[in-house]
Parts: structure tokens; C-alpha cells; sequence
């Protein structure tokens, strides 16, 4: 089946800073989607993003299926944002969505 | 906004014993799935419903876990007997009538074996 490796698996930022997290797979995707993971356990999509660019508010996403990846952008964090990120893709040969292990985000004030 | 609903949102059970739990997908949403997430890893599939019909339970641990969708709307995700190992969070998500679309996921069942 199809890998995805998400990086870093760890992140921890001062309020106010920038941030790239990285998830890369191994095969043809025919959906990507991010989510954001709460401390209740809740995933909140984020982005549906199998190609090109989208941005909401202080996020931003890049996929490019090409060349197997895609960039989830945080600008300006806040405490808020702390919590795990996901990303998770469907290869086009196949009909469920795999799970990257995720980059636990901590934004300290 | 419509979300997709589940429940309990906590349980906590003794091994051996049966547990069971319920989800209701957003309004018209055909394609049901159920995930397993074990604290620090991704959620993984467990079984995955077209309508009323099972499209993959090849991750359903068969001897222990059934799951089922009869009308095609709601699901109930039953284990029998329960194990410490299957302490973990299950969740419930949907999509529109094609399985390409965005997936969207409720709050969780977070399971506690003892």
C-alpha cells in the first residue's frame, strides 16, 4: 500500500512565528486532505488539496502531485494551533485514505 | 452545519465484555467509514460502507469485530469480547456519493479497556 511520511514529527514555535510541515508519498494520489487533530481527539479538515494551491486565512496548502508532496503552511501561529496535524491521501489505484503518523505542533506564548 | 454524529463520546469497559458503538453521517452522505486511532499513530480504517454494503473490511479484526449499516444511513461498530489492546479511539467519517470527495469525521468514541 501506499507510505506517507510526514515531517517533522515534532515542532514547537513562539507565538507569532512561521511554519512548514511536510508530508510526502510513495504512489499516485486521487485525494489529500489535512486535518487538524484537537485535544479532544477531534480531526478538523483543514484542506482538500489532491493538487495546486488553497489558502485559508492564516493556512495555506500545496500539493504537488507530480513530485509526491504537499506543504501545509502556518503563518503568524497562535497557542491555538497547537495539536496534531495529519495528512492523509488516497491512492488512485485504491479506495481507502492512509494516514500519515502526523507533526505534533506546541506554539508557546 | 451538518457533522457527522457519534456516540458515547467516552466508555470505559472491563475485558470480555460487549461494547458497542453508534454513528450518523451528514444528511446524504453514502460512503461510511470507521477508523481505529491508537494514541501517537494516524487513524487506520477498519471497515468502509457504499450504502448498506461493505466496500473493504479486510482491517476488521473478524473474530471480534462486526460492524453494520442496515437502512444505509446510521452504523453501529460492535466489539465482542473487548481486549486491553483495543483501548483507542474509533471514528466515524463520511463522504457525498463518491469516495473521492472530502472526507469528514466525528468528534470520536474513545474506547478504555480494563
Amino acid at each position: 500500500g501506499i507510505q506517507v511520511e510526514q515531517s517533522p514529527p515534532d515542532l514547537i514555535l513562539q507565538e507569532g512565528a512561521n511554519s512548514t510541515l511536510r508530508c510526502n508519498f510513495s504512489d499516485s494520489v486521487n485525494n489529500l486532505q489535512w486535518f487538524h487533530q484537537n485535544p479532544w481527539g477531534q480531526l478538523i479538515n483543514l484542506f482538500y488539496i489532491p493538487s495546486g494551491t488553497k489558502q485559508n486565512g492564516r493556512l495555506s496548502a500545496t500539493t504537488v502531485a507530480t513530485e509526491r508532496y504537499s506543504l501545509l503552511y502556518i503563518s503568524s501561529s497562535q497557542t491555538t494551533d497547537s495539536g496534531v496535524y495529519f495528512c492523509a491521501v488516497r491512492e488512485t489505484s485504491g479506495s481507502r485514505l492512509t494516514f500519515g503518523e502526523g507533526t505534533q505542533l506546541t506554539v508557546n506564548p | 452545519e451538518a457533522e457527522v454524529a457519534q456516540s458515547p463520546r467516552y466508555k470505559i469497559t472491563e475485558k470480555s465484555q460487549a461494547v458497542a458503538f453508534w454513528c450518523d453521517p451528514i444528511s446524504g452522505h453514502a460512503t461510511l467509514y470507521w477508523y481505529r486511532q491508537i494514541l501517537g499513530q494516524g487513524p487506520e480504517l477498519l471497515v468502509q460502507f457504499q450504502d448498506e454494503s461493505v466496500v473493504d473490511d479486510s482491517q476488521l479484526p473478524k473474530d471480534r469485530f462486526s460492524a453494520e449499516r442496515l437502512k444505509g444511513v446510521d452504523s453501529t461498530l460492535k466489539i465482542q469480547p473487548a481486549e486491553l489492546g483495543d483501548s483507542a479511539m474509533y471514528l466515524c467519517a463520511s463522504t457525498r456519493d463518491r469516495p473521492y470527495n472530502e472526507q469528514f469525521f466525528g468528534p470520536g468514541t474513545r474506547l478504555t479497556v480494563l
